[in-house]
Order: C-alpha cells, then structure tokens, then sequence
C-alpha cells in the first residue's frame, strides 16, 4: 500500500511555544491530505482538509488560527500548534488519498503525538 | 454532515467465538465504508472495506455487510483469536479524493483466550 510517513512521533514542548508536525506522501502524490486530532480513547476526529497550493478547509470549532496548515507541495503538508497550551495534547494523524477519484482507502501517518507541558 | 453511529463500545468474547460491530450513518451520498483496526499508540489499519455497490464483502475470517436502504454497515468477525483485541472504527466518506473520512467512536474488542 502507500506510504504516508509523519514526523515527530513524539513531541514535549512547554505551554506558548509553537510545534510543526510534517507529514508526508513518499510514494505518490496527494492534492488532499486529511489531519485528524485522537484524544486518549477517543475516535480520530477530523480537524482540517488540506489543499495543495490553497488554504485549507477547516471543521467547525477548530481554530485556524491556532491549527495553521500548510500545503505546498504534492507530497508534503505541514501542521503547526501555535501558542500551544495543554489542552493541545493530543495524537495528531494525518492521512491522504492518491490522487483518482474514487479510490476510497485511506493512508495514514504513523501519528505524532504531542504532550504541552 | 456526515454522522456515523457505532455500537457497542465494548465488546468481550471468547477465543473462537464472533464478534459483530455495527455502524449506521446519516448521509445517504456517502459511498465508501472502511473499517480499521488501531492498536494503542499507532495508527489505524485498514482491515476491510465496502463500496455501495456491494452488499458484502468478505476476507477470510472478516466480513463487512451494507444495507444502504437503511444506512447501515456491519462488521462480522469469525474464529476470534487473541491477536484480534484491538479497537476497531468504522467510517463513512463519499469515496472521492477531496473528501474526508467520518470516523464512529470505536468499540474495544476483548478477546479472552
């Protein structure tokens, strides 16, 4: 299957301080890369869509401005907590589509997790 | 949007016994299931999934069944065995490359050898 690889997997920073989560395509390319937030037994809930060279498309109740989403390129989209506090900790999962139209599996990231201290 | 049920939450069998999970969701438009299967701490695997133009589908000892009239989809799991303790999570999207998968809110499975 394809491949969607994510960096850090894991993620200590103090309360204010802005973490990057990087995720990445490695086989194929991905107009679409999902990112969803997985509370401690909880199911992943979908926090924003990401578009290659546009803005991202964000769920209610999710702060654009805290979540900022970058997606520049065919194989990489960047996910930024800013001003995190810790509420913010979480597991962060990204996940893309190749590119057809309905080809329905979903790839996911091995998921970073992040804990603000 | 797009909602989807998941019951139970928890489910306990024995080794050997079956181990049904079932799914509704709301948006008749939605065209593709998936179910994973997500171990702690890593991320979901995709073990099964089922497109509306099928009623069910089946893959060894796991089978998934649709009924769109009613919008529901069900997971059957036969032979259960240690290894498959997990919690698994339906979801529900309209199958095209812009559109996100809805996740239900998972049921831990136990199984007892």
């Amino acid at each position: 299957g394809a491949v969607v690889s994510q960096h850090p997997s894991w993620v200590i920073c103090k309360s204010g301080t802005s973490v990057k989560i990087e995720c990445r395509s490695l086989d194929f390319q991905a107009t679409t890369m999902f990112w969803y937030r997985q509370f401690p037994k909880q199911s992943l809930m979908l926090m924003a869509t990401s578009n290659e060279g546009s803005k991202a498309t964000y769920e209610q109740g999710v702060e654009k401005d805290k979540f900022l989403i970058n997606h520049a390129s065919l194989t990489l989209s960047t996910l930024t907590v800013t001003s995190a506090h810790p509420e913010d900790s979480s597991f962060y999962i990204c996940s893309a589509r190749r590119g057809s139209e309905n080809t329905g599996e979903l790839f996911f990231g091995e998921g970073s997790r992040l804990t603000v201290l | 949007g797009e909602n989807v049920e998941q019951h139970p939450s928890t489910l306990s069998v024995q080794e050997g016994d079956s181990a049904v999970i079932k799914c509704t969701y709301s948006d008749s438009a939605s065209n593709y299931f998936p179910w994973y299967k997500q171990e702690l701490g890593k991320r979901p695997q995709l073990i099964i999934d089922i497109r509306s133009n099928v009623g069910e589908k089946k893959d060894q000892r796991i089978a998934v069944t649709l009924n769109k009239t009613a919008k529901h989809f069900s997971l059957h799991i036969t032979e259960t065995q240690p290894e498959d303790s997990a919690v698994y999570f339906c979801a529900a999207s309209k199958g095209q490359a812009g559109t996100a998968l809805i996740f239900g809110k998972g049921t831990t499975l136990s199984v007892s050898s």
